[in-house]
């Protein structure tokens, strides 16, 4: 069965640093997510993506932060400047079909770990 | 604002023992509702969706779900749990109309063997 898949597992890095996150979703899917989920918290909505452009976002998701499908198999998140509290697990997920009438299928997740 | 509110944050149950775990949600209009699993060391996983129809869903491995509309619920059950079934399970939301999904904050369930 096809999967979402996310590199690095886990990334550590300092604060004030950029960092990329990758993820490569399922081949025929159209709609493209990012979430986090902050050791001990609700995993969060940042952003979903399609047509190359922001669908929606949360108000989680400000300047620091950008997205982008560089090529046909990527999708990227970018944190421009790191703080401590963007420390979490980012997921990355995919779906096929327009609306909520579909199935979102998730990554395994890249651990952040800001210094 | 949407939220999704699961009561029970740890269960511990026996084998063969029978599982229900709540989900509420805060949203007046239509909505999906999902739950998923993360075993150790895994990814999220579908077990089982709600989009209409028979309130009543059936998942993988055993699981099943009712909508009750009226109590804003979509509990999830197990007649009989197996050890297998040790993991955090999350009730997720989706209103009509949006692409996010809002997350409870999962209940960790572990099955003695």
């Amino acid at each position: 069965e096809p999967e979402v898949t996310q590199t690095p597992s886990h990334q550590v890095t300092q604060m004030g640093q950029e960092v990329i996150l990758r993820c490569v979703p399922i081949s025929n899917h159209l709609y493209f997510y990012w979430y986090r989920q902050i050791l001990g918290q609700k995993v969060e909505f940042l952003v979903s993506f399609y047509n190359n452009e922001i669908s929606e976002k949360s108000e989680i998701f400000d300047d620091q932060f950008s997205v982008e499908r560089p090529d046909g198999s990527n999708f990227t998140l970018k944190i421009r400047s790191t703080k401590l509290e963007d420390s979490a697990m980012y997921f990355c997920a995919s779906s096929g079909v327009a609306g909520a009438r579909d199935t979102q299928y998730f990554g395994p997740g890249t651990r952040l770990t800001v210094l | 604002a949407q939220s999704v509110s699961q009561h029970n944050h740890h269960v511990i149950l026996s084998e063969a023992a029978s599982l229900e775990l709540g989900c509420n949600y805060s949203y007046g209009g239509t909505v999906n509702l999902f739950w998923y699993v993360q075993y150790p060391g895994q990814h999220l996983q579908l077990l089982l969706k709600y989009f209409s129809g028979d309130p009543l869903v059936k998942g993988i491995k055993g699981f099943e779900a009712e909508f009750i509309k009226s109590k804003f619920s979509f509990n999830l059950r197990k007649p009989s749990v197996q050890w297998s079934d040790t993991a955090e399970y999350f009730c997720a939301v989706n209103a009509s109309g949006t692409y996010k999904y809002i997350f409870g904050t999962g209940t960790r369930l572990k099955v003695l063997a």
